[in-house]
């Protein structure tokens, strides 16, 4: 295991609340992604950070903020939580200098 | 747009059988092009990469083939199990960008 935490791993929300989920790496990876995973579309990029308070946007970040206030932390922001992102969010980890990206285990969120 | 185009998005193959995923891409910068495992309720796997460097590369049952001109890789996994039952993406990335296929899922019958 890539030494990845995510929590919570599943979470029921209404609409219109503020939902964060938090990831948690032991490995000391620089970068740090969150993705969702939606049925005929794969993985997609939500943010990513590239150093602590070092973020930038994916091509879904619409609705999301992150922070990353250490290095093992990055921090995935609902704001107002939509049915729209009902969703699996992972989080990944690389150490950067073309290595690969690892995994965690995943959230499950469902907006009602 | 899609980067990384995946196809098929179903396939059932007979135990022993060869199950063949292909991938294509466009962007001459990507340099390494992972594939993923995922079993259901758990997190994409690092199954088997290569670099553009090389056109085959092999680990156990799962061969990746390269093919750089045409911009196109898949992946092959012989003699597939049932326990191979999964869905697998490919990916490519530039940098510490990464790119995913939209996914196949893989059932072998026994």
């Amino acid at each position: 295991d890539a030494g990845i935490t995510q929590s919570p791993r599943h979470k029921v929300t209404e609409t219109g609340t503020p939902v964060t989920l938090r990831c948690h790496q032991t490995e000391n990876h620089r970068y740090m992604y969150w993705y969702r995973q939606d049925p005929g579309h794969g993985l997609r990029l939500i943010h990513y950070s590239y150093g602590v308070k070092d973020t930038d946007k994916g091509e879904v970040s619409d609705g999301y903020s992150v922070s990353r206030s250490k290095t093992e932390d990055f921090l995935l922001t609902l704001e107002s939580a939509t049915s729209s992102q009902t969703s699996v969010y992972f989080c990944a980890i690389s150490g950067g200098g073309g290595n690969t990206i690892y995994f965690g285990e995943g959230s499950w969120l469902t907006v009602v | 747009q899609q980067q990384v185009k995946q196809s098929p998005q179903s396939l059932i193959v007979q135990k022993g059988g060869i199950s063949i995923i292909n991938c294509a891409y466009e962007n001459t910068a990507f340099d390494y092009f992972p594939w993923y495992q995922q079993f259901p309720g758990k997190g994409p796997a690092l199954l088997i990469a290569i670099r553009p460097d090389v056109s085959e590369k092999k680990e156990g049952r799962f061969t990746i083939s390269f093919n750089k001109s045409a911009k196109q890789f898949s992946l092959h996994i012989m003699d597939s199990q049932p326990g191979d039952s999964a869905t697998y993406f490919c990916a490519a990335s530039t940098g510490n960008q990464f790119y995913f296929g939209t996914g196949t899922s893989l059932t072998v019958i026994p």
